[in-house]
């Protein structure tokens, strides 16, 4: 059965900083893996996709790279802003989604 | 932008009741999730559905739970005889395909009483 695992489970970081947010799963059948984010009580919202066959994906100031033979994705997040603060969440797609736990994110003014 | 769009946001039941969330997937995506997620735990997989028929579905998804897409448009998930552990919050998702970006609603929060 597919496990993804997120580390770390929370990050503090002062506005300006770049960051790294990981994310690893244990079987590399995969479609595809998306991130996102959510908000304390609110859905997810979809960040970026990255297919099996891409070894890296880039929206804005964010940049998520896959290395699917290892089983490891990271979300690189550039210039962070308080705005950023959220849990960002890595989910790998077989026949469903698989969700890891989250990391989260704490950007201080 | 199209979006998931999930009615109502929030639902307090009575233990017992049965609750039906709805959920208006993208115009033309044909694969359908529902997921849950306790209040701070993992978002869990409860069922996916295909070619108006469920394609898979996980041992949290029993006789309780069912799927029905009545007209077309609407995805709605059943469930019957609700219990205090059915409290969570139910995000509904659709995808184009299985390798096209997947778009999640807002969620229904159900609080079981």
């Amino acid at each position: 059965k597919q496990e993804v695992t997120q580390i770390p489970a929370a990050l503090s970081v002062p506005e300006g900083e770049n960051l790294v947010l990981n994310c690893s799963f244990t079987d590399s059948a995969i479609y595809n893996l998306q991130w996102f984010r959510q908000d304390p009580g609110k859905g997810l919202t979809s960040l970026l996709l990255i297919q099996s066959s891409q070894r890296e994906q880039t929206s804005g100031r964010l940049n998520a790279s896959l290395d699917k033979s290892s089983g490891r994705s990271t979300l690189y997040i550039a210039a962070s802003q308080p705005g950023d603060s959220a849990t960002y969440l890595c989910a790998v797609r077989g026949n469903q989604f698989y969700f890891g736990t989250g990391t989260s994110l704490t950007v201080i003014p | 932008e199209p979006e998931v769009t999930q009615t109502p946001s929030h639902q307090v039941t009575q233990m017992g009741q049965e609750v039906i969330l709805r959920c208006v997937p993208i115009s033309n995506h044909l694969y359908f999730y529902w997921y849950r997620q306790i209040l701070g735990q993992k978002v869990e997989f409860l069922v996916s559905f295909y070619n108006n028929e469920i394609s898979e579905k996980s041992e949290i998804f029993d006789d309780q739970f069912s799927v029905e897409r009545p007209d077309g448009s609407n995805f709605t998930l059943k469930i019957r005889s609700t219990k205090l552990e059915d409290s969570a919050m139910y995000f509904c998702a659709s995808s184009r395909d299985r390798d096209t970006e997947a778009f999640f609603g807002q969620g229904t929060r159900l609080t079981v009483v």
